[in-house]
């Protein structure tokens, strides 16, 4: 059963960087795309960004400047920053996956983390 | 970016009703929407890609359809399960892909 898992701090002070990991277990994390979305409270989903093995990237243009994504193969995990935080990056944050054909249909997510970003 | 828009954003049904849902683009995406299920606390799950096609595991009680601007979601015959919040997205037009602000489905 594949299975994703975020991990990382719940809270955050503002200007600082949240940092969140997504482990993969059960599948191979290679040829796949690995997304990133957000949810604030009492708002809509929000796509963050994703990334391939490969390297290759895209990321929400409103957020690409604060945005970095990168992947461990061999540890089957990737992972998310994102720098200069406020208090509108708190969310629940969801890591998810899409196929080398859909890379932005999600077939699988984690249950989601909760961030806040706080002093 | 592509707004989508769902109608309604809450609606109370019963267990064995028909209940259809609206995604409305603001622009044409062809047939590139999908619909997700999301339950509180649990990990959303994709219902519907493409417009129509039913991922595999999902039962067949739900259906979708549409193409250009205009799509929807139909539950055929509500269970207890089904009550969650479902959300439409587009993955035509990127970056970035959008979602819909999600309508809750209540008893």
């Amino acid at each position: 059963q594949v299975q994703l898992q975020e991990s990382g701090p719940g809270l955050v002070k503002p200007s600082e960087t949240l940092s969140l990991t997504c482990t993969v277990s059960g599948a191979s994390i290679i040829s796949y795309y690995w997304s990133w979305i957000r949810q604030p409270p009492k708002k809509g989903l929000e796509w963050i960004g994703y990334m391939h093995n490969s390297g290759n990237t895209d990321y929400n243009p409103s957020l690409r400047s604060r945005v970095t994504m990168s992947v461990d193969t061999s540890k089957s995990r990737f992972s998310l920053k994102l720098n200069s935080v406020s208090a509108a990056d708190t969310a629940v944050y969801y890591c998810a996956r899409g196929s080398m054909t859909q890379p932005r249909t999600f077939d699988l997510w984690g249950q989601g983390t909760l961030v806040t970003v706080s002093s | 970016d592509i707004q989508m828009t769902q109608s309604p954003s809450s609606l109370s049904a019963s267990v064995g009703d028909r209940v259809t849902i609206t995604c409305r683009a603001s622009q044409s995406i062809a047939n590139f929407l999908n619909w997700y299920q999301h339950k509180l606390g649990e990990a959303p799950k994709l219902l519907i890609y493409t417009a129509s096609n039913l991922q595999s595991g999902v039962p067949s009680r739900f259906s979708g359809s549409g193409s250009g601007t205009d799509f929807t979601l139909t539950i055929s015959s509500l269970q207890p399960e089904d009550f969650a919040t479902y959300y439409c997205q587009q993955s035509y037009s990127t970056p970035p892909t959008t979602f819909g602000q999600g309508t809750r489905l209540e008893i």
